[in-house]
């Protein structure tokens, strides 16, 4: 079974430039999260999906940021204009039955410098 | 902000040596789970524990549960250079939607 794919896996952006990920969660998982995770630090959440709709966005910098899953299945994240601190790993993550034995499946990340 | 504080933030060993990392917090856990993340990967998923002094082995792997549920501890025995990585441990908030990451510790087994 294919596991949680994510591209591209490294990018490289001047700051203020756009830059969009994308993911496709493993079939038939409902449920999607995008995480960042900085240079010696845990994932952090941005935001989570239920289908299609994001049940829990509040870790979202909505000023540049911005999600979206159609049809609940993949999801691009965006990032617009980008910032050196967005530097980062941006996991995407999916998982299918309902917490709290659900287990998350992460992707291996795209890793993103702002020069 | 990182609610769960891992130690040692890192530790670089010889292979054959045990270690333990340690996952503490001031709250208590409904669940903790210990991830492990290797260089360019994401991270995956090791074990749940979600019973005060709960005791799970995998391999050469032991997790302990704090008896209050709010640490917890990963022991790994005679280490190999392929347990190389980032140990995260992780709990889930109250809902159990959420979860929350520690900042790691990062190991490295030198053969």
């Amino acid at each position: 079974e294919a596991g949680v794919v994510q591209s591209p896996r490294y990018k490289i952006i001047e700051k203020k430039q756009p830059v969009a990920f994308w993911c496709n969660p493993i079939s038939g998982h409902n449920t999607l999260y995008w995480y960042r995770q900085n240079l010696g630090q845990g994932p952090e959440l941005l935001i989570r999906y239920e289908n299609e709709e994001a049940v829990d966005d509040s870790q979202l910098p909505k000023d540049r940021f911005s999600a979206e899953r159609l049809k609940g299945v993949d999801s691009t994240l965006k990032i617009q204009p980008a910032e050196l601190g967005d530097s980062a790993v941006y996991l995407c993550a999916s998982s299918d039955t309902a917490p709290p034995r659900n287990t998350i499946y992460f992707g291996e990340g795209s890793w993103l410098t702002v020069v | 902000t990182q609610l769960l504080e891992q130690s040692p933030q890192f530790l670089s060993i010889q292979e054959g040596e045990n270690l333990t990392v340690y996952c503490n917090s001031s709250s208590v856990f409904s669940s903790l789970q210990w991830y492990r993340q290797e260089p360019g990967e994401g991270p995956v998923l090791l074990v749940t524990v979600v019973t005060g002094g709960e005791v799970k082995k995998l391999k050469r792997l032991t997790f302990q549960f704090g008896d209050a549920r709010k640490d917890s501890s990963l022991h790994i025995t005679a280490a190999q250079t392929g347990d190389t990585g980032l140990y995260l441990c992780a709990r889930r908030d109250t809902g159990g939607f959420k979860t929350i990451f520690g900042a790691g510790t990062r190991l490295f087994v030198k053969a």
